[in-house]
């Protein structure tokens, strides 16, 4: 069983299109996340929602939208896509406070984004 | 703010080599503290982890000791292999639901 995972893998999109990103975990953690990783490999965390409430909102455009309809999903929307927007997005997960501040994050496998 | 500094790479070395990444951080608080590896084409996993001073995490081969006095969560491997080459990413946790995570260090062994 898959702990957390992604759809779609890759995707492929011109410039000023919508496109959605989803993200499922089935380890019963209250926490999850979206990263954004770029070609140096640098992460940067978007957004975190802990029982389906925003909690971390980072610098991001507005063009981005998270969703979150339950505790197991957070989805990604994303408005009018930019050449910048290529990257690789990374959804994971955790457990808030879990024994403290001992939370690790369990990450997706990527969706890999090409805007053209 | 809370801050982790890792070693820039990229690293090459040769199969068997000694490998130190050399991971420092800022946190108010007490932190808990991670390596996380990113294999190529794959997510970030969990490698190890030490949640308080002078705990050591280790996991297939690799250890790190937490060190409050330097602020320092090194990363070390005696002897490391061509399927060690990944991503490393050094991080910490001191705000529950919120982690830091360095720059990222890619390490390439080569046969």
């Amino acid at each position: 069983d898959t702990a957390v995972s992604q759809t779609p893998k890759y995707l492929v999109t011109q410039m000023g299109n919508d496109k959605s990103i989803k993200c499922e975990q089935n380890l019963g953690h209250d926490t999850m996340y979206w990263y954004k990783q770029d070609s140096k490999k640098f992460l940067k965390i978007m957004f975190s929602y802990n029982n389906k409430e925003l909690i971390i909102n980072e610098t991001v455009p507005n063009r981005f939208s998270p969703k979150s309809p339950d505790k197991a999903h957070l989805n990604l929307h994303i408005n009018s896509l930019e050449l910048g927007d290529s990257a690789v997005y990374f959804c994971a997960s955790s457990q808030f406070g879990a024994s403290g501040n001992h939370e690790t994050q369990y990450f997706g496998p990527g969706t890999r984004l090409l805007v053209l | 703010g809370d801050s982790v500094t890792q070693m820039e790479g990229p690293v090459t070395l040769s199969e068997e080599a000694f490998l130190t990444i050399n991971c420092t951080y800022t946190a108010t608080g007490y932190p808990s503290l991670f390596w996380y590896v990113q294999y190529p084409g794959e997510g970030l996993q969990l490698l190890l982890k030490a949640t308080k001073a002078d705990d050591k995490g280790s996991n297939k081969g690799f250890e790190a000791t937490y060190r409050k006095e330097t602020t320092s969560f090194h990363l070390e491997k005696g002897s490391v292999q061509v399927s060690d080459s990944a991503v490393y990413f050094c991080a910490l946790c001191a705000n529950a639901g919120k982690s830091t995570f360095g720059d990222g260090t890619t390490l390439t062994v080569k046969p």
